[in-house]
């Protein structure tokens, strides 16, 4: 079965700063991986994927993530948080099929301190 | 760009009636979803769908969902009988795009209240 766990149900970050949240990840098969992000009463908007191509996925907004199989890890990162990128933001997997279901994890709360 | 659509955004009713949930997918897409978000937790699948067949479910979607594409472009979930434990966050996804077939893309949600 597949699952996902986000370390840290909320990250408190300085605008300018390093922004990184967290996201492992249990698959038995070979995984597809995703960041999705959630503004206040809004939908989910794809931030980035990784389909087994480059392990440093770019997304949106300056974001990118890197899919490290030996610690079954795909976490967030930005080089500098802007007060816009405040959000909830959810990692998901789905098994290599295009009809996979997302399994999505808790999520993460970013708050941006100006 | 194409977009998925929902309606209502919002919507209230009673326990025990009937509401549908009504979702437009992006026309070129093949595989439709219903997910559910409790209002503080996560997003949690309901149902899949393809050529008109539900493809998968989860445990959440018992005898009182169903969901049906009944004109090629719509696509809706139905709930029979609601509770209170019903009330959330709705989004309807699609995925199946030529060269993007693993992204789902969400819709903005319905929001729904039981009383």
């Amino acid at each position: 079965a597949q699952s996902v766990t986000q370390l840290g149900s909320h990250v408190s970050v300085s605008e300018g700063a390093l922004v990184l949240l967290r996201c492992n990840y249990s698959s038995s098969v070979p995984p597809y991986l995703f960041w999705y992000v959630q503004y206040p009463n809004q939908g989910l908007q794809l931030l980035l994927k990784y389909t087994s191509a480059a392990t440093l996925v770019k997304g949106i907004n300056g974001f990118e993530a890197e899919f490290k199989k030996s610690e079954t890890s795909f976490h967030l990162t930005k080089p500098s948080a802007h007060m816009s990128d405040a959000a909830e933001y959810f990692c998901a997997v789905s098994h290599s099929s295009n009809t996979g279901k997302l399994i999505f994890g808790q999520g993460t709360t970013l708050q941006v301190k100006p | 760009e194409p977009e998925v659509t929902q309606t209502p955004s919002h919507q209230v009713t009673q326990m025990g009636q009937e509401v549908i949930l009504r979702c437009v997918p992006i026309s070129n897409h093949l595989y439709f979803y219903w997910y559910r978000q409790i209002l503080g937790q996560k997003v949690e699948f309901l149902v899949s769908f393809y050529n008109n067949e539900i493809s998968e479910k989860s445990e959440i979607f018992d005898d009182q969902f169903s969901v049906e594409r009944p004109d090629g472009s719509n696509f809706t979930l139905k709930i029979r009988s609601t509770k209170l434990e019903d009330s959330a966050m709705y989004f309807c996804a699609s995925s199946g795009d030529r060269g993007d077939q693993e992204t789902q893309y969400f819709g903005p949600g319905t929001r729904l209240l039981v009383l």
